[in-house]
């Protein structure tokens, strides 16, 4: 199970965390993954955490503005979004898996004054 | 950066319909292709990974072939619960681009 938490309306330029508790499974395992989908469009990867936390990867759209990390204790795998704008307004899904194979229920963030 | 365009955009068919679904990759992506189903308001679901591997549970009327640049997806006979929104996306190394999508819908 995967829950994400943390979405919301914020304002412009505005920064948020947005956090994803996970059981049942072995998340030490997975590369675990951030894709959003704004509203009435497809999805859309926004960046990747390798197991260990040591290899990150990011979309060119949020690349020096979004970043991922993780805590293998506590199951938990978090993305800091900063400097947010209008086109940021999306469903923030976690997802575990090189391809996903577990995906949480997203979490809104909607960015507006 | 790769690009992922799939093909069509949109397509009506019926029930018992089969339906092809094709995704390109700008560049050779080898068989890191997955295949997601995304039903109205609900979260997406694996279909296929490894370009051609069924996900575990999903009925074998989905099928996909493919390596390199050009993947299909296959469903070989439409049931009305395939109604939905389907996206490929080549994953394993960065950018785990997705395609763009591929709404179905009922003729």
């Amino acid at each position: 199970q995967l829950v994400e938490s943390g979405g919301g309306l914020v304002q412009p330029g505005g920064p948020l965390r947005l956090s994803c508790a996970v059981s049942g499974f072995n998340f030490r395992n997975y590369w675990m993954s951030w894709v959003r989908q704004a509203p009435g469009k497809g999805l859309e990867w926004v960046a990747s955490i390798n197991q260990d936390g040591s290899e990150k990867s990011y979309a060119d759209s949020v690349r020096g503005r979004f970043t991922v990390s993780r805590d293998n204790s506590k199951q938990s795998v978090d993305l800091q979004v900063n400097s947010l704008g209008a086109d940021d307004t999306a469903v923030y899904f976690c997802g575990a898996g090189y391809y996903i194979d577990f995906w949480g229920q997203g979490t809104l963030v909607i960015v507006s004054s | 950066d790769i690009q992922m365009t799939q093909s069509p955009s949109f397509l009506s068919a019926s029930v018992g319909d089969r339906v092809t679904i094709t995704c390109r990759a700008s560049q050779d992506i080898g068989n890191y292709l997955a295949w997601y189903q995304q039903r109205p308001g609900k979260v997406p679901k694996v279909l296929i990974y490894a370009a051609s591997t069924l996900q575990s549970g999903v009925p074998s009327r989905f099928s996909a072939r493919g390596s390199g640049t050009d993947f299909t997806l296959i469903i070989s006979s439409l049931q009305p619960e395939d109604f939905a929104t389907y996206y490929c996306q080549r994953y394993y190394i960065a950018p785990w681009t997705f395609g763009q999508g591929t709404k179905v819908e009922i003729k």
